[in-house]
């Protein structure tokens, strides 16, 4: 596709349900990256992938968010047993390179999660 | 620890106005710095990408700028209209490319 695209956009989970938030990155993007934006602050970052490995996941707060990218293209994030604390817009970005530092990330448009 | 500071939080100017937004960052040791845009309930949208070894980059009627040694950018909107209304995020990447946002300053452009 022409860009890095998320589903769903919006999500509404009961406290205690788990949910699953897909991220379809660029084509040929090797490097995808998950990040956590809470009302009114920037993004954090949750978490990140080169091709299928999961390189960084010093970001995820707690061992109910589980992230996965098994073939290397579409990553999904997934939170169980979520919390009202967990209610956030959930942001996918990719990039090209190998070694990522000094390129672009391009960001999807976001999953907005929240748990009542 | 990489921080970036964004000042400040909130701006309102009349259209036609000339602006600077603040972005200060503590680890000078940057690769780039990149501004971004966001709109209520939207992603992210890259405005500039500024690399290490540059000092500006314009793009129509953005100009940011970077100052490594001072840690510190400024992102430049000429003429402001009420379409620049937005939150305007800078981020840094770290050596292992994750990015590290400011809290971002939100703009209310008024006609």
């Amino acid at each position: 596709g022409a860009g890095v695209s998320q589903s769903p956009r919006y999500k509404v989970a009961k406290r205690g349900q788990d949910v699953a938030l897909r991220c379809d990155p660029i084509s040929g993007h090797v490097s995808l990256f998950w990040y956590q934006q809470a009302l009114g602050q920037g993004p954090e970052f949750l978490t990140y992938f080169q091709n299928e490995a999961q390189l960084d996941k010093s970001g995820l707060p707690s061992d109910r968010f589980f992230a996965e990218r098994p073939e290397g293209s579409v990553s999904t994030l997934k939170i169980q047993r979520t919390q009202q604390e967990d209610s956030a817009v959930y942001l996918c970005a990719s990039s090209l390179p190998r070694y990522s530092s000094s390129y672009e990330q391009y960001f999807g448009p976001g999953t907005r999660l929240t748990v009542t | 620890k990489q921080e970036v500071t964004q000042i400040p939080a909130a701006l309102s100017v009349p259209e036609g106005e000339n602006l600077v937004l603040n972005c200060s960052f503590t680890d000078s040791a940057i690769y780039n710095l990149q501004w971004f845009r966001q709109d209520p309930g939207k992603g992210l949208t890259s405005l500039l990408l500024i690399q290490s070894s540059q000092r500006e980059q314009t793009s129509g009627r953005l100009n940011a700028s970077l100052d490594k040694s001072s840690g510190r950018s400024t992102l430049y909107i000429a003429a402001s209209q009420p379409g620049d209304s937005a939150t305007y995020l800078c981020a840094v990447p770290s050596n292992t490319g994750k990015l590290i946002f400011g809290q971002g300053t939100t703009l209310q452009v008024k006609p």
